[in-house]
């Protein structure tokens, strides 16, 4: 079946740092990319969309400055939590779509700014 | 834009009985409603889907049941086992399979053994 793999699976970074979260379809050319938030005992909030070689669609509340969406290629989409704070602690996940295959969801990132 | 609710938050069963989450949708135009199951700190699960153009599906002990008239969708799980523990998540789009899912607030199921 479709696989998109995501890294890092959890990260603990400085207050103020950029970090970087990387997914990849494996097997399937992702034509689109979901960015989806977690935070504890609460639901997957969507933050943007992301067609391959389009620039990001953000949700309403979601600051494009901060978190950066990069879809390059078919198969590879990041995420950049830039000058991260401890209340962008949270768990990141991607979903990836393509012609032939619905929503594929990476593994995750739990990331904890300190 | 959508707004996907679910109710209840919590719920609690016996081993062997039944579990019934409900939600419902806003928007209208909404088609394809997949419901997901997810363990503490993993990726959601799909458990069943359902579009539009059907009114129920089931498979083994889950089923769905879909209200379009009433935008209300429910999960139904016969048989509870206490690996069906879990946080629920229905979820709502209006492209089908490949456009954006709003999801519901989820529903944590505890199964006791």
């Amino acid at each position: 079946g479709a696989v998109v793999s995501q890294h890092p699976s959890w990260v603990i970074c400085k207050s103020g740092t950029s970090v970087k979260i990387e997914c990849r379809s494996l097997d399937f050319q992702a034509t689109t990319m979901f960015w989806y938030r977690q935070f504890p005992k609460q639901s997957l909030m969507l933050m943007a969309t992301s067609n391959e070689g389009s620039k990001a669609t953000y949700e309403q509340g979601v600051e494009k400055d901060k978190f950066l969406i990069n879809h390059a290629s078919l198969t590879l989409s990041t995420l950049t939590v830039t000058s991260a704070h401890p209340e962008d602690s949270s768990f990141y996940i991607c979903s990836a779509t393509g012609l032939l295959h619905g929503y594929t969801f990476g593994s995750g990132t739990r990331l904890t700014v300190v | 834009g959508e707004n996907v609710e679910q109710h209840p938050s919590t719920l609690s069963v016996q081993e062997g009985d039944s579990a019934v989450i409900k939600c419902t949708y806003s928007d209208s135009a909404s088609n394809y409603f997949p419901w997901y199951k997810q363990e503490l700190g993993k990726r959601p699960q799909l458990i069943i889907d359902i579009r539009s153009n059907v009114g129920e599906k089931k498979d083994q002990r889950i089923a769905v049941t879909l209200n379009k008239t009433a935008k209300h969708f429910s999960l139904h799980i016969t048989e509870t086992q206490p690996e069906d523990s879990a946080v629920y998540f229905c979820a709502a789009s209006k492209g089908g399979a490949t456009n954006k899912l709003i999801f519901g607030t989820g529903t944590l199921l505890a199964v006791q053994p």
